[in-house]
């Protein structure tokens, strides 16, 4: 069975820009969730969707969004790019609730 | 507040040598627990699990927990620590009542001598 799938896996952008990350869940998981990883926040809940509709939401500005389609696949977008917005974004997909989550490798975003 | 904690940001133990990271969670209920381990520049690896049951639990590379209610703790340990241990673990919980957001700590980095 796939993990699951994170693209691109390094993006590099300037302040202002916008940019679109996306995630394949493993087959079967209808919950993708979404984190950001720094040094010096760790790891912060960013939000879950399940089935199309998002679930969770952690305490993000509003330039950051997402959604998810009806095949579970997810993407997440940040406008308006900040020099802070520099991370490592995790994605996590699970069956449900109370289920382990599986995350994928990451893509590492870098803000010029 | 409702928080997980990992007392210890960074651990040294030599090879061969035990090891036991903790963690304590403050909930009202009993959630579920999880530890995962990362290492540089990948994602987070599940490497054991606590939904109910037996309070001691095994995961994979050698590793267990035990989960503790009167003191809302579930450390991980591993008898004999190999050199590639070496990386980021993290206790996370998840709230039956909130769906599948999960809650981790601030993570405890592993280092180990050789």
């Amino acid at each position: 069975k796939a993990g699951v799938t994170q693209t691109p896996r390094y993006l590099i952008k300037t302040r202002g820009q916008q940019v679109t990350l996306s995630c394949s869940p493993i087959s079967g998981h209808r919950s993708v969730s979404w984190y950001q990883q720094t040094p010096g926040q760790g790891l912060q809940f960013l939000f879950e969707y399940f089935s199309e509709t998002q679930r969770n939401k952690g305490n993000f500005p509003g330039r950051f969004s997402g959604r998810q389609f009806s095949n579970s696949r997810s993407e997440m977008n940040v406008s308006t790019l900040e020099l802070g917005d520099s991370a490592l974004y995790l994605c996590a997909s699970s069956p449900g609730p109370g289920q382990p989550q599986h995350f994928g490798d990451g893509t590492r975003l870098s803000i010029l | 507040a409702q928080s997980v904690t990992q007392p210890d940001i960074h651990i040294t133990v030599s090879e061969g040598a035990s090891l036991e990271l903790r963690c304590n969670y403050s909930y009202g209920a009993t959630p579920y627990l999880f530890w995962y381990v990362q290492s540089p520049g990948q994602g987070l690896q599940l490497l054991l699990k606590y939904f109910s049951g037996d309070t001691l639990v095994q995961g994979i590379k050698g590793f267990e927990a035990e989960f503790k209610r009167s003191q809302s703790s579930f450390n991980l340990r591993k008898p004999s620590v190999h050199w590639s241990d070496a990386a980021e673990y993290f206790c996370a919980v998840s709230l039956a009542d909130t769906g599948n957001q999960f809650y981790f700590g601030t993570g405890t980095s592993l280092t180990v001598i050789p």
